[in-house]
């Protein structure tokens, strides 16, 4: 059973600083990587997805790593702002559709 | 971008009743959608993939009879917590895939069940 964790809980941090958010799972055998963002009571969007057979992808401040041997991946957000204030979650998906999702980790980015 | 709604978005309700949540994809049609539930500061569990004319799949430990799915269109999946228990309180959210997409589910906003 795929179990996925995300290292740390909750990160808070001054605006302009730079986030690493990090994302484990146990079972190599992925599909791809998703990563979300999810604001307090709300639903999710997806922010990077990543194949497995890509290493990396980028969109504006967002920058997402994947390396599947080692079961690994890490979200990186430059220059925060506290409109990135928000739980970051991570889902791996297997060959069928069915998602596998992290806990997520909270982020606060103080003004 | 595809959108998918839910509705209620929030629901109070007495122990022992039903209730019913929509999920709607907005501007596509939806062969398969995903039911998800999430308990305060843990992660989305998936409780059951629907399927359009067809019984739901039901993942394990997921009480069938107490969760009931109907994917009677392609745009509408419906939710029904009978019986529903202060224990069945949580945050559900609801996701639809594109027709012959492989990755993409577009997720709905969710829906907070309280049941006093």
């Amino acid at each position: 059973k795929q179990e996925v964790t995300q290292i740390p809980a909750a990160l808070s941090v001054p605006e302009g600083e730079n986030l690493v958010l990090n994302c484990s799972f146990t079972d190599s055998a992925i599909y791809n990587l998703q990563w979300f963002r999810q604001d307090p009571g709300k639903g999710l969007t997806s922010l990077l997805l990543i194949q497995s057979s890509q290493r990396e992808q980028t969109s504006g401040r967002l920058n997402a790593s994947l390396d599947k041997s080692s079961g690994r991946s890490t979200l990186y957000i430059a220059a925060s702002q506290p409109g990135d204030s928000a739980t970051y979650l991570c889902a791996v998906r297997p060959s069928d559709y069915k998602l596998s999702f992290g806990a997520g980790t909270t982020v606060t980015v103080r003004a | 971008g595809a959108v998918v709604s839910q509705h209620p978005s929030r629901v109070i309700c007495k122990s022992g009743t039903s209730v019913k949540i929509e999920c709607r994809s907005l501007d596509f049609q939806a062969t398969t959608m995903f039911w998800y539930r999430q308990f305060p500061k843990q992660s989305l569990m998936l409780m059951a993939t629907s399927n359009e004319g067809s019984k739901a799949t039901y993942e394990q430990g997921v009480e069938k009879d107490k969760f009931l799915i109907n994917h009677a269109s392609l745009t509408l999946s419906t939710l029904t917590v009978t019986s529903a228990h202060p224990e069945d309180s949580s945050f559900y959210i609801c996701s639809a895939k594109l027709p012959f997409s492989t990755d993409t589910q577009y997720f709905g906003p969710g829906t907070r069940l309280t049941v006093l």
